[in-house]
């Protein structure tokens, strides 16, 4: 059973408009989460992170919030970019750095 | 630049033939980690050194090894390949703790002939 769950394998949107990326967990025992940006050809990068003491962290144009009672959290970007196109992975950290990965979602950013 | 590096980027081997995949760090990390990903999915974790302590997923098949002579290198051992091994294998480092990101290499692409 997968414990990180990105429900939309695609989006795509319109260059200056917010991108909209979810994720959903079902282990309680999460208490941190982490965003993944991934280019072709090159490994993930971190993008951003929260705490599950906190609902919202921002970073610049990223900003993600965390809904600690849906077991769900987000992440949006303002404005959309074209460089921002890349596949983001969402993360859950539960002990020892260890992280469970979601399956992904493609952001495609039109110009 | 501080970074990750996998070597090779492309590996192929035969069915059945041992093959090893390199991972080297120069940012002095104490945690490092072997993920394996197939198209679309999840990197899914193998095992984690945290220093020299080895730590192995339960659903980690006997035929993968790994392999920490020091800190700055970690190598995955795959001692008899099949087809359905034939996956990217990313490498990645932390600091260790729960809120510490994880820095990954380019991965190495293992193909199965």
């Amino acid at each position: 059973d997968q414990q990180v769950k990105q429900n939309s394998p695609s989006l795509s949107v319109q260059e200056g408009r917010i991108s909209i990326l979810n994720c959903d967990y079902t282990n309680s025992m999460f208490d941190y989460f982490l965003w993944y940006k991934k280019y072709p050809a090159e490994g993930p990068t971190f993008l951003i992170s929260i705490s599950s003491i906190k609902d919202k962290n921002e970073d610049g144009r990223f900003t993600v919030f965390l809904n600690k009672s849906a077991k769900h959290l987000s992440l949006h970007i303002v404005p959309s970019q074209p460089g921002d196109s890349a596949v983001y992975f969402c993360a859950a950290s539960a002990n020892a750095g260890k992280s469970t990965f979601g399956d992904g979602t493609t952001l495609t950013v039109k110009p | 630049d501080a970074m990750v590096i996998q070597n090779p980027r492309y590996q192929v081997t035969q069915f059945g033939k041992p093959v090893t995949l390199s991972c080297s760090q120069t940012l002095n990390h104490n945690v490092m980690y072997w993920y394996q990903q197939k198209s679309s999915q999840a990197p899914k974790l193998l095992f984690h050194y945290y220093d020299k302590d080895f730590n192995n997923e339960a659903d980690t098949p006997d035929n993968f090894q790994s392999r920490r002579p020091n800190t700055s290198f970690c190598f995955l051992d795959i001692r008899s390949p099949g087809l359905g091994d034939a996956a990217m294998y990313l490498c990645a480092t932390s600091r260790g703790g729960e809120d510490q990101p994880q820095h990954f290499g380019d991965g190495t692409r293992l193909s199965i002939l």
